[in-house]
């Protein structure tokens, strides 16, 4: 099926230690974001690719970092997971600037 | 900075009730204005997309408005379902950017 895809479902790491999260799009989409919502917070920007080869940061940067790999993938990565990283990662994307998003179904990282 | 407000945060309705849940924004120069719906421990669906230019769009029993020029935007359901419980949340693109600004949500339950 069309859409959004995220990997892995769910993770638990230990403080200090680092993973990627994946993302790809199959619908040719453009522009590729990473959220995290937290409770009583919505969903915070964390970095976006406005188009293959180009990242910039978002509301909330720090502890991360992206690799727009080719048109169809966005990954996240933290290097040095800490507790307050603890929360559920949505990947979306958009194919141009008068669409709206399509969405993942979301990572629920937990760092313990 | 473009803040972005929904009220109320929750809301219980008896079956069958048309309802109208809030969103509002503070910067009247956006591009477009999305509404979603979440599910418990699931994704974001997209519902409707609002282009700046337009005032309302409907998909079946939901009709969604934008007032520019107040800051705000309604998404009416129709007749509604205990399949409709979820939690709708907006979203708002400010002109010249990429990014979308999000509510923290109205948490709905339609009882049977």
């Amino acid at each position: 099926n069309a859409g959004v895809t995220q990997t892995p479902k769910f993770q638990v790491l230990k403080t200090g230690q680092s993973m990627t999260l994946q993302c790809a799009q199959d619908m040719n989409h453009n522009s590729m974001y990473w959220y995290r919502q937290d409770p009583g917070m919505g969903l915070r920007l964390i970095y976006y690719s406005a188009s293959e080869g180009t990242t910039d940061k978002g509301e909330v940067p720090n502890g991360y970092n992206v690799s727009r790999l080719n048109k169809r993938e966005f990954s996240l990565r933290l290097e040095s997971a800490a507790p307050s990283q603890t929360s559920v990662y949505f990947c979306a994307s958009r194919l141009t600037g008068a669409d709206g998003y399509t969405f993942g179904s979301g990572t629920r990282l937990t760092v313990v | 900075k473009q803040e972005v407000t929904q009220i109320p945060a929750a809301l219980s309705v008896p079956e069958g009730e048309n309802l109208v849940l809030n969103c509002s924004f503070t910067d009247s120069a956006i591009y477009n204005l999305q509404w979603f719906r979440q599910d418990p421990g699931k994704g974001l669906t997209s519902l409707l997309l609002i282009q700046s230019s337009q005032r309302e769009q409907t998909s079946g029993r939901l009709n969604a408005s934008l007032d520019k020029s107040s800051g705000r935007s309604t998404l009416y359901i129709a007749a509604s379902q205990p399949g409709d419980s979820a939690t709708y949340l907006c979203a708002v693109r400010r002109e010249g950017t990429y990014k979308y600004i999000f509510g923290t949500g109205t948490r709905l339950k339609v009882l049977a």
